[in-house]
């Protein structure tokens, strides 16, 4: 356990609806990011948070993504009017700093039927 | 060789025997790469990181080689062991403009089966 925790640890929703995942990173940790991985794959960056700062989001993350991080604590993804080519895992992870040893969570599995 | 998909690069090993994963990068600008351990459900695992002033680097039971002229990075397992069976991923950071924050590149890959 890296001390990153992650809720739900598995999601199925059907094409078209909106979900929320959550994460809580350790507690001292003021850097946040979400990866999202698909099977075969390694782990592609979305988005970074610098403690509630949203300082940068990548092309994958469309205008159906969104992630807050309210008040430089938990974070949320949200995804809005999911589409089939969104099932992956969603992974969380944080950082102190410095050279970035990111600790990744176990991660949300979505599935969109 | 190199794979896409799932058809991820594979290594078996008998148990007690040193193992080595490689992974090439991509961009000579990195200076700081991790090494990942994955098992099945889980999420990535750091086991070793190395930065680009440095070439090699030991932890426990682990080394990471880093050839900077080839960008080739390099993951030695010593007396591998059945909980070692998982995918390995390397991972590559790049100081973007001074600023260096966890936007890791990874690599496909490889899955590492020890047979007992």
């Amino acid at each position: 356990d890296t001390g990153v925790s992650q809720d739900p640890r598995h999601k199925i929703t059907k094409r078209g609806q909106n979900v929320t995942f959550r994460c809580d990173p350790i507690s001292e940790h003021n850097r946040l990011y979400w990866y999202r991985q698909t099977l075969g794959q390694g782990p592609e960056f979305l988005t970074y948070f610098q403690n509630e700062a949203q300082l940068e989001k990548s092309r994958l993350l469309s205008d159906r993504f969104s992630a807050e991080r309210p008040k430089g604590s938990f974070s949320t993804l949200e995804i809005q009017r999911t589409e089939q080519g969104d099932s992956a895992m969603y992974l969380c992870a944080s950082s102190l700093g410095g050279w970035e040893k990111l600790f990744f969570g176990s991660g949300t599995q979505l599935s969109v039927l | 060789g190199e794979s896409v998909g799932l058809h991820l690069p594979t290594l078996s090993v008998q148990e007690g025997d040193n193992s080595i994963i490689n992974c090439a990068y991509s961009n000579s600008a990195s200076d700081y790469f991790i090494w990942y351990k994955q098992e099945s459900g889980k999420g990535p695992q750091f086991i070793i990181d190395i930065r680009s002033n440095m070439d090699k680097r030991q932890g426990q039971r682990v080394t990471v080689l880093l050839n900077k002229t080839v960008k080739h990075l390099s993951l030695q397992i010593a007396a591998t062991q059945p909980g070692d069976s998982a995918v390995y991923f390397c991972a590559e950071n790049t100081n973007a403009g001074g600023t260096s924050y966890g936007k890791l590149t990874f690599g496909q890959g490889t899955i590492l089966t020890v047979h007992p």
